[in-house]
């Protein structure tokens, strides 16, 4: 089956850190540039970052540069975001997304989130 | 960044009937070298995380009923539900993807009248 799922959430103190995991299955990872977007409660979409097809190049939403760091790791399939110096305007759900291949375009598959709470 | 400004912010419409959906962006997200207008429509249920309807602009994304459609160019866009059924209920978002950040709009909630 073709799917992402992330796992990693969970409720931080504010400064505190975060890895986030993505793991797509069911189709070839490493053809694809991928998005992590957010969400905050009873809130909009919100794009946090990108990454390209082999990791060499990134992008942050200027919201997250400099705390969040986007990776990858194609031998496993997974998608990873780093969250540090986190604050409570990070709480969110937070997903991973794929970017379409080829002459489509859009994010055509997302997993079901994970769930980020930053509290004191 | 780009700014999206979706109208309205929600919608009432009755079952069968025609419900549409608008999206500004606040620079043209037409690409001339290609001719293609860089914008997505995604629709949300509660609970679930977004799903793809339309890309460029107007493309329906595979599997999406055809009482989608998507229309519009350079910074005014529309997203037109033909005759609205029961599950068509759920927040709509635009997204640009011209340049990053990659941004959208705030959101269009579609109920039944």
């Amino acid at each position: 089956e073709v799917q992402l799922a992330e796992s990693g959430g969970g409720l931080v103190q504010p400064g505190g850190s975060l890895r986030l995991s993505c793991a797509a299955s069911g189709f070839d990872f490493s053809f694809h540039w991928m998005h992590w977007v957010r969400q905050g409660p009873g809130k909009g979409l919100v794009w946090v970052s990108r990454i390209n097809s082999d990791g060499s190049s990134t992008t942050y939403a200027d919201s997250v540069k400099g705390r969040f760091t986007i990776s990858r790791d194609n031998a496993k399939n997974t998608l990873y975001l780093q969250l540090s110096s986190l604050r409570e305007e990070d709480t969110a759900v937070y997903y991973c997304a794929r970017l379409a291949y080829g002459s489509r375009h859009g994010f055509d598959l997302w997993g079901h989130g994970t769930l980020v709470s930053v509290s004191s | 960044d780009i700014v999206m400004t979706q109208s309205p912010d929600s919608l009432a419409v009755s079952l069968g009937e025609r419900a549409t959906i608008n999206c500004k962006s606040g620079q043209s997200i037409l690409y001339n070298s290609n001719n293609k207008n860089y914008l997505a429509w995604y629709q949300q249920t509660p609970g679930q995380p977004p799903r793809l309807l339309i890309y460029w602009a107007s493309t329906r994304e595979s599997g999406v009923p055809e009482r989608f459609s998507g229309s519009g160019s350079g910074t005014d866009f529309t997203l037109t539900i033909s005759s609205l059924q029961a599950e068509d209920v759920a927040v709509y978002y635009c997204q640009q993807y011209y340049t990053t950040p990659y941004t959208f709009g705030q959101g269009t909630k579609l109920e039944i009248k």
